[in-house]
C-alpha cells in the first residue's frame, strides 16, 4: 500500500463548479499535512498546510479525518487558472520528521 | 522570497557518463533535498541533507550519490548514468529543526540517459 494514496483523475469540471479531492495517508504518525500545487511542467508549490481544525484560504478550503487518516481540498467557483496537478503531502516519522511524503497527484482541468 | 536554482533545465547525457546535478538556495535553509519525478510514480526522495557535510538516504538512493560542501549548495551525482535514471530531477530546501516544514522547489533538470 501506498503511504499517500490520491485518485490521479483527470478531474474535468466547467468554470464555477465546486470540485473536492481526497487523499488518504498509512503512517497514523503524521503530523503535518499539505496541499501543493503543480503547473504543468513546473515544479511544485505550497498552496497550503492543513490544520486538524480545518483551514479555508479564499476559495479553497483543507480538511483533515486523522480517525480516517484522509485530507480532503475544496475548490470552489474554480477557475481556468486553477487547472493543475494537487499532491497531498504528509510528514512521516523518520528523522526527527523533516521528510515529507508526496502522492502521486490529481489532476484537474477547469473548462470554458 | 525563497529562491532555489538548479544549474540546468535540460540535460542529455550518454550511458556510463559521471553526471553532476547543482543546487543552490538563497535563504539560508538548514536542510536540502532531492527528488526525482516519473509519470506514475510521483515524487521520490533519493537524498537529503539537514547540515553542511551531513546525508540521509531517501527511498530510492542507489545509483545517486550527494555532495553537501556548503550550506547554500547540494549536489547530486549519478555516478555511472543509466537510461533509468532518466527523469526530472528537482532540488527542494527548507528550514531545520524537527518540525516538517514547507519545502520549496527549483524549477527541475530533464534529464535524459541515452
Amino acid at each position: 500500500r501506498k503511504e499517500v494514496e490520491q485518485d490521479p483523475g483527470p478531474f474535468n469540471v466547467p468554470e464555477g463548479a465546486t470540485v473536492a479531492f481526497n487523499c488518504t495517508y498509512s503512517n497514523s504518525a503524521s503530523q503535518s499535512f499539505f496541499w501543493y500545487r503543480q503547473d504543468c511542467r513546473k515544479e511544485p508549490k505550497l498552496l497550503m498546510s492543513v490544520y486538524s481544525s480545518g483551514n479555508e484560504d479564499g476559495r479553497f478550503t483543507a480538511q483533515l479525518n486523522r480517525a480516517s487518516q484522509y485530507i480532503s481540498l475544496l475548490i470552489r467557483d474554480s477557475k481556468l487558472s486553477d487547472s493543475a496537478t494537487y499532491l497531498c503531502v504528509v510528514n512521516n516519522d523518520r528523522n526527527a520528521g523533516n521528510m515529507l511524503t508526496f502522492g502521486g497527484g490529481t489532476r484537474l482541468m477547469v473548462k470554458p | 522570497d525563497v529562491k532555489v536554482t538548479q544549474s540546468s533545465r535540460y540535460l542529455v547525457k550518454r550511458t556510463g557518463e559521471k553526471v553532476f546535478l547543482e543546487c543552490v538556495q538563497d535563504m539560508d535553509h538548514e536542510n536540502m533535498f532531492w527528488y526525482r519525478q516519473d509519470p506514475g510514480l510521483g515524487l521520490r526522495l533519493i537524498y537529503f541533507s539537514y547540515d553542511v557535510k551531513m546525508k540521509e538516504k531517501g527511498d530510492i538512493p542507489e545509483g545517486y550519490s550527494v555532495s553537501r560542501e556548503k550550506k547554500e549548495r547540494f549536489s547530486l551525482i549519478l555516478e555511472s548514468a543509466s537510461t533509468n535514471q532518466t527523469s526530472m530531477y528537482l532540488c527542494a530546501s527548507s528550514w531545520g529543526g524537527t518540525v516538517a516544514d514547507t519545502q520549496y522547489f527549483g524549477p527541475g533538470t530533464r534529464l535524459t540517459v541515452l
